[in-house]
């Protein structure tokens, strides 16, 4: 069975800085891996996904994600964080082929700190 | 831009008592889906429908759960009997009709359920 860890439960930096938001699956074959947003009050956003073109995939909102599947991640990466940017983050697996269904990780809490 | 609805977007009911959460997704999307995010914890499918049936559900998804396209429009869960621990925030979301994974899912703003 597919699954996905985000490590780390709340991230906390300074606005201007980097944003790192881990994220490891496990899957016995390579997936389809998602990144989603969700604001305050609102539904979940597709930021950027990797369906196994590029590795390095780019997103909205000035975000991109590496695809290392020697290391089974797909790290979510800004390299200056806005105040806008403060939301929770799902890193999200589905498989390449059959059922579409998103397994899920725990979240990230981004909080960006003036 | 087009976008998944739901409505309410709380509900508040007693348990024992039924629940009908509406989702009226995409217009030219044909795969619908309920996902589920209790306070505090991951989101998690629930089930997912193509053509009229469900094509996949998940554990969670006991008798308890049905649902519906009753119309062209609107995509219905319906929790029969409510029990605390379904409390949550419910998800729907549509894609297009591909049986590839990368079809991207969205996402409608979630109907909070409280139930006491």
């Amino acid at each position: 069975a597919q699954s996905v860890t985000q490590l780390g439960s709340h991230v906390s930096v300074s606005e201007g800085a980097l944003v790192l938001l881990r994220c490891n699956y496990s899957s016995s074959v390579p997936p389809y891996l998602f990144w989603y947003v969700q604001y305050p009050n609102q539904g979940l956003q597709l930021l950027l996904k990797y369906t196994s073109a590029a590795t390095l995939v780019k997103g909205i909102n000035g975000f991109e994600a590496e695809f290392k599947k020697s290391e089974t991640s797909f790290h979510l990466t800004k390299p200056s964080a806005h105040m806008s940017d403060a939301a929770e983050y799902f890193c999200a697996v589905s498989p390449v082929q059959g059922a579409q269904k998103l397994v899920f990780g725990q979240g990230t809490r981004l909080t960006i700190n003036p | 831009e087009p976008e998944v609805t739901q409505t309410p977007s709380h509900q508040v009911t007693q348990m024992g008592q039924e629940v009908i959460l509406r989702c009226v997704p995409i217009s030219n999307h044909l795969y619908f889906y309920w996902y589920r995010q209790i306070l505090g914890q991951k989101v998690e499918f629930l089930v997912s429908f193509y053509n009229n049936e469900i094509s996949e559900k998940s554990e969670i998804f006991d008798d308890q759960f049905s649902v519906e396209r009753p119309d062209g429009s609107n995509f219905t869960l319906k929790i029969r009997s409510t029990k605390l621990e379904d409390s949550a925030m419910y998800f729907c979301a549509s894609n297009f009709g591909r049986t590839s994974g990368d079809n991207e899912q969205f996402f409608g703003p979630g109907t909070r359920l409280t139930v006491l």
